[in-house]
């Protein structure tokens, strides 16, 4: 089946440091990925998505890279700001199929940025 | 355009009991996912709806049950509550055809006691 993997929290960086959230996956066929946000007591964001190998999804500074040679799509942000403080999910989708319309998440990150 | 509405946004049952949380999706959209949300297993898919019709169904007991209504409103039910339903339950609404953009609501925060 279908599954994500991310890097385990809690990650605590001062602010304007650079960001790396690992992500991998495993799918068959040709997933889309996504990076939602959860800020404090609200539901999910969607922050920016790829829908093919190579495509680059960016938002609000933050960017990933959908890498299918690695099944890869690591989050990068240049430099951090306490307002980014927040649980960041990793997440495909089957793009094709029974099924296409399954999120399926990785464990959450918390990123914490200190001033 | 209004978001994902879910309600009640807390609640406090008891075990045994019998619960009903609601989802409004954006207007225009006819798909809508739930989700349960826990410290121990994370996101995990519960079901999806469209066009009154169950799609697709996550590994769930069945005391865990949904629908959807004609005007796209979705409602989820569990009943004989555990204390491991304790959780967030996440709907989301989408276009169907347009399965990389869903659009979350603030979710409902189910304690059970």
């Amino acid at each position: 089946g279908n599954s994500v993997t991310q890097m385990e929290g809690p990650v605590t960086l001062s602010e304007e440091a650079f960001l790396t959230i690992n992500c991998t996956y495993t799918a068959t066929g040709y997933p889309s990925l996504f990076w939602y946000v959860q800020y404090p007591g609200e539901g999910l964001q969607l922050l920016l998505k790829a829908t093919k190998a190579d495509d680059k999804g960016s938002n609000k500074g933050f960017e990933a890279t959908y890498r299918k040679e690695t099944t890869s799509f690591h989050l990068e942000k240049g430099s951090v700001q306490v307002s980014d403080s927040a649980v960041y999910f990793c997440a495909l989708s089957p793009g094709s199929g029974a099924g296409s319309y399954q999120l399926t998440f990785g464990k959450g990150t918390k990123l914490s940025v200190i001033p | 355009k209004a978001g994902v509405t879910q309600t009640p946004r807390y609640l406090i049952k008891t075990r045994g009991q019998q619960v009903t949380l609601s989802c409004s999706p954006i207007s225009g959209h006819r798909s809508v996912s739930w989700y349960q949300q826990t410290p121990g297993q994370g996101l995990q898919f519960l079901f999806e709806y469209f066009s009154e019709t169950q799609r697709n169904k996550g590994n769930f007991p069945g005391r865990f049950s949904g629908r959807q209504f004609s005007n796209s409103r979705s409602e989820m039910n569990v009943s004989t509550l555990e204390l491991g339903d304790s959780a967030l339950y996440l709907c989301a609404s989408y276009v169907r055809g347009s399965p990389d953009t869903q659009y979350f609501g603030p979710g409902t925060r189910l304690t059970v006691l």
